[in-house]
């Protein structure tokens, strides 16, 4: 069956490190996302991609980078940790337009000390 | 600008009742998409319901149904019979058309709690 998996679950890292999680989907699909989650905010954009070679910036970017070199893998790096990234990480995958839901990863919990 | 806005930070229903979850937007966009999801302690995010802005009927799906207002710019979702395992946190979200290739923007949630 396809999927979308994350990578880490859960990480702990220290403040001005650099991180990267991993997302990875076999649903063939070309547009990509990440959220994160926090109190009060709910699910907020930080970049998305619409195929290979594509990047945009979502509503948080800042502090945020992504790549994406093949349809299955969105990974997104933390240049330098900050503990405001302290947060629940949410990857997602959907077709383009029309009704399409979008599938959502199982989530990576970060905290940064 | 787009915005979703869930007014209910949390609800409580007696189990086998029904609860109405409130949804409103604001859009310029003609052509767009509402979507529910449901996340449950456990984290993940599963999707329930789809409106489009040109769908006549309301959306069904099995226990779920979304309570489409254009005019008003609402999209409420409705539990039947709610049942233990409704017990979750809800989010409402919607897609414009100028953002066709699947970004969503999300209210803040309503935690519902199912009571025995």
């Amino acid at each position: 069956d396809a999927e979308i998996t994350q990578s880490p679950r859960h990480k702990i890292t220290e403040t001005g490190r650099q991180v990267t999680l991993a997302c990875h989907q076999t649903w063939n699909h070309n547009n990509m996302f990440w959220y994160r989650q926090d109190l009060g905010h709910g699910l907020r954009l930080i970049h998305y991609s619409y195929g290979v070679q594509d990047t945009n910036k979502g509503e948080v970017s800042d502090g945020y980078s992504v790549s994406r070199s093949n349809t299955e893998d969105l990974p997104l790096t933390l240049e330098s940790a900050a503990s405001s990234q302290t947060s629940v990480y949410f990857c997602a995958s959907s077709l383009a337009g029309g009704p399409s839901e979008q599938f959502f990863g199982p989530g990576t919990r970060l905290t940064v000390l | 600008a787009q915005k979703i806005t869930q007014t209910q930070p949390g609800m409580f229903v007696q189990e086998k009742e029904a609860v109405t979850l409130d949804c409103t937007y604001d859009t310029s966009d003609q052509s767009y998409g509402l979507f529910w999801y449901k996340q449950p302690s456990s984290g993940e995010m599963i999707f329930l319901i789809y409106q489009g802005s040109y769908d006549e009927q309301n959306a069904t799906e099995g226990r779920y149904s979304l309570n489409f207002q254009k005019a008003r710019k609402s999209a409420n979702l409705v539990i039947s019979a709610s049942q233990l395992g409704d017990s979750a946190m809800y989010f409402c979200a919607m897609r414009g058309s100028s953002s066709n290739t699947g970004k969503l923007i999300f209210g803040q949630g309503t935690t519902l709690q199912v009571k025995p």
